[in-house]
């Protein structure tokens, strides 16, 4: 079974700050991950995913991603934020098995503001 | 570039109406996925679908729902006999076998 843990439903920053939203995960099998961002109103845009090539991956908007094995953790960062970013961050997982399961496991998303 | 589309973009029914949600997927991609949001809660899997049959389904996938591949383009998910906690944003995805699945923009269904 898998799962995706975001720890903390909101989060907020001033613009130009650091972003940090934080991701962790179960999987008992090599995982997919990916940070799908949602604006008000809107479906589910993909920002990046990490796909067991390299563990830092660089997705849209300036937003990066490092997959870390020994913390189980798929953090999305972003070193500046801006206005526009402000929008619901979900972490998500699957995994290509052998049964052909590619149902995406979505974490309960973490709201991101940013303030003036 | 190519995008997933559905419609409508909202639908209110009564309960115990049959909804039909449509779903265009990226015209060369071969597996269809539902998901929904109810409000303020996680993106939750519905069902999967391949080679026009379902090839995995979640529990909340009960007899209620069904998905079919009427034509060579689009793909639905009928609600026989809605309930008022089917209310929720449903997205459907597509991929090309590949790990990325790919979301249309949603159909907002309210049960009243």
């Amino acid at each position: 079974a898998q799962s995706v843990t975001q720890l903390g439903s909101h989060v907020s920053v001033s613009e130009g700050a650091l972003v940090l939203l934080r991701c962790n995960y179960s999987s008992s099998v090599p995982p997919y991950l990916f940070w799908y961002v949602q604006y008000p109103n809107q479906g589910l845009q993909l920002l990046l995913k990490y796909t067991s090539a390299a563990t830092l991956v660089k997705g849209i908007n300036g937003f990066e991603a490092e997959f870390k094995k020994s913390e189980t953790s798929f953090h999305l960062t972003k070193p500046s934020a801006h206005m526009s970013d402000a929008a619901e961050y979900f972490c998500a997982v699957t995994s290509l098995l052998d049964t052909g399961r590619r149902a995406l496991t979505f974490g309960s998303g973490t709201r991101l503001q940013v303030q003036p | 570039e190519p995008e997933v589309t559905q419609t409508p973009s909202h639908q209110v029914t009564q309960m115990g109406q049959e909804v039909i949600l449509r779903c265009v997927p990226i015209s060369n991609h071969l597996y269809f996925y539902w998901y929904r949001q109810i409000l303020g809660q996680k993106v939750e899997f519905l069902v999967s679908f391949y080679n026009n049959e379902i090839s995995e389904k979640s529990e909340i996938f009960d007899d209620q729902f069904s998905v079919e591949r009427p034509d060579g383009s689009n793909f639905t998910l009928k609600i026989r006999s809605t309930k008022l906690e089917d209310s929720a944003m449903y997205f459907c995805a597509s991929s090309d076998g590949g790990e990325t699945q790919y979301f249309g923009p949603g159909t907002r269904l309210l049960v009243l």
